[in-house]
């Protein structure tokens, strides 16, 4: 299995802040690697899929980036909707493997 | 509008058998994989396996095959999750979620895109 590491595990940040999760894989994925939300007693949601590209509805101050085994999620503004934890998800091979996550709190 | 509709909440003992289940709408059921994912408590998402209902070939990970049947009834739309034999350690929340899938220059894209609500199975005697 491909082995997906978060970091940070968790950050706390400001509303209106900058903030980057970063998604290292253990081998070269391509850009296989798709971001999640997942708020409390909630399922996940898609956010980005195959790296960069923004799933229908989500809001634009979430991008993605990366390619091979480095990747980012980046949320340009964070506003107070934003707190939750973030997967990040490998699918360049079987079995489709998380990251471990990022909790996202409030400073 | 896409939904899928997961069945109750479980409470089981060790040993005990259980069967959950994943109703899909708004869609054809036949055309996407759906696949399961097991979040235990306080922990992160591990995904168990999927079934296309289209020509009933399932994909298992090393770590649930064996332990779990995934299966669906494509006359009904719904997929399943069965246990034969619970123990304590299946005791997590389970989502089931459609596969997305499509070519690009990397390869094969996939990913969920839409999910149930989850189901918790909680395993104690």
């Amino acid at each position: 299995d491909i082995q997906m590491t978060q970091s940070p595990s968790s950050l706390s940040a400001s509303v209106g802040d900058r903030v980057t999760i970063t998604c290292r894989a253990g081998q070269t994925i391509n850009n296989c690697l798709n971001w999640y939300q997942q708020k409390p007693g909630k399922a996940p949601n898609l956010l980005i899929y195959a790296a960069s590209t923004l799933q229908y509805g989500v809001p634009s101050r979430f991008s993605g980036s990366g390619s091979g085994t480095d990747f980012t999620l980046t949320i340009t503004s964070l506003q107070p909707e934003d707190f939750a934890t973030y997967f990040c998800e490998q699918s360049f091979s079987a079995p489709q493997t998380f990251g471990q996550g990022t909790k996202v709190e409030i400073k | 509008e896409v939904q899928l509709v997961q069945s109750g909440a479980e409470v089981k003992k060790p040993g005990e058998s259980l069967k959950i289940s994943c109703k899909a709408s708004g869609y054809s059921f036949t055309n996407y994989w759906i696949g399961w994912v097991r979040q235990m408590p306080g922990r992160g998402l591990e995904w168990m396996g999927i079934y296309y209902p289209g020509d009933s070939d399932i994909r298992y990970s090393p770590s649930f095959q064996g332990q779990v049947t995934i299966a669906a009834d494509k006359s009904i739309n719904t997929a399943s999750l069965q246990w034969s034999s619970l123990k304590a350690s299946d005791s997590a929340m389970y989502y089931c979620a459609r596969l997305r899938g499509y070519y690009d220059k990397s390869g094969i894209q996939s990913y969920f895109d839409f999910w149930g609500q989850g189901t918790l199975v909680t395993v104690s005697s």
